[in-house]
């Protein structure tokens, strides 16, 4: 299995501010993804963070408001903009060693938005 | 599009006594089924997968789960649980395979355990 670790482990923000999480993973993954959790709810596929160039979004999720970044193999960014309290929720990364292969996911953010 | 569905939102058992979770998938051609759990204030842990082969495959903690093509099935089982079994738990489809494959969870089940 993968070792992955996220942090934040959790924050509290005040609405219209951003919040940036990093995901720190082992060399056995090449393909890492974002998911939100919301309160009570399953997971939920954010976006593919691509190495050296742009991810790729899932429907209902933009840019603008989850840019992510993907500078090397091992690391990733999701940020949260201009967040309100729907954004509360629990936000994961997972990685794996190709595409279609078993996700290994990190330990989580919990984020509150005030 | 493929779907999962945990029809048990919530499931109390008693300790000792044997579990099952069901999870039905919809997925047109031969799908990846996984199997995760989440314990309070964690991340999801891989607790078995299937990919092709035998269709009763075994997991850590004790557990497995079987695929049933027919039935579009792929239910997760232990003989004997514990009380650190309580968590919640999530039945994921993957599909549509090369650049579009994704991974589906279903909404979770949430496992009581009873003294």
């Amino acid at each position: 299995s993968a070792v992955i670790s996220q942090k934040p482990s959790r924050d509290i923000c005040q609405r219209g501010t951003s919040l940036t999480i990093q995901c720190q993973v082992d060399s056995q993954v090449t393909m890492m993804f974002w998911y939100r959790q919301q309160p009570g709810q399953s997971l939920t596929l954010i976006a593919t963070a691509n190495q050296g160039s742009e991810a790729t979004y899932e429907s209902g999720f933009v840019i603008d408001k989850f840019p992510i970044s993907r500078p090397n193999l091992t690391f990733s960014t999701l940020t949260v903009s201009n967040m309100s309290p729907e954004d509360s929720s629990i936000y994961l990364c997972s990685g794996s060693r190709r595409r279609q292969e078993t996700q290994y996911f990190g330990p989580g953010t919990r984020l509150l938005v005030l | 599009a493929q779907s999962v569905t945990q029809p048990d939102i919530h499931i109390t058992v008693s300790e000792g006594a044997s579990l099952e979770l069901r999870c039905n998938y919809s997925y047109g051609a031969t799908p990846y089924l996984f199997w995760y759990v989440q314990s309070p204030g964690q991340g999801l842990q891989l607790l078995l997968k299937y990919f092709s082969g035998d269709t009763l495959v075994q997991g850590i903690k004790g557990f497995e789960a079987e695929f049933k093509r027919s039935q579009s099935s792929f239910n997760l089982r232990k003989p004997s649980v514990h009380w650190s079994d309580a968590a919640e738990y999530f039945c994921a489809v993957g599909g549509s395979g090369g650049s579009n494959y994704k991974l589906t969870f279903g909404k979770g089940t949430l496992l009581t355990v009873n003294p």
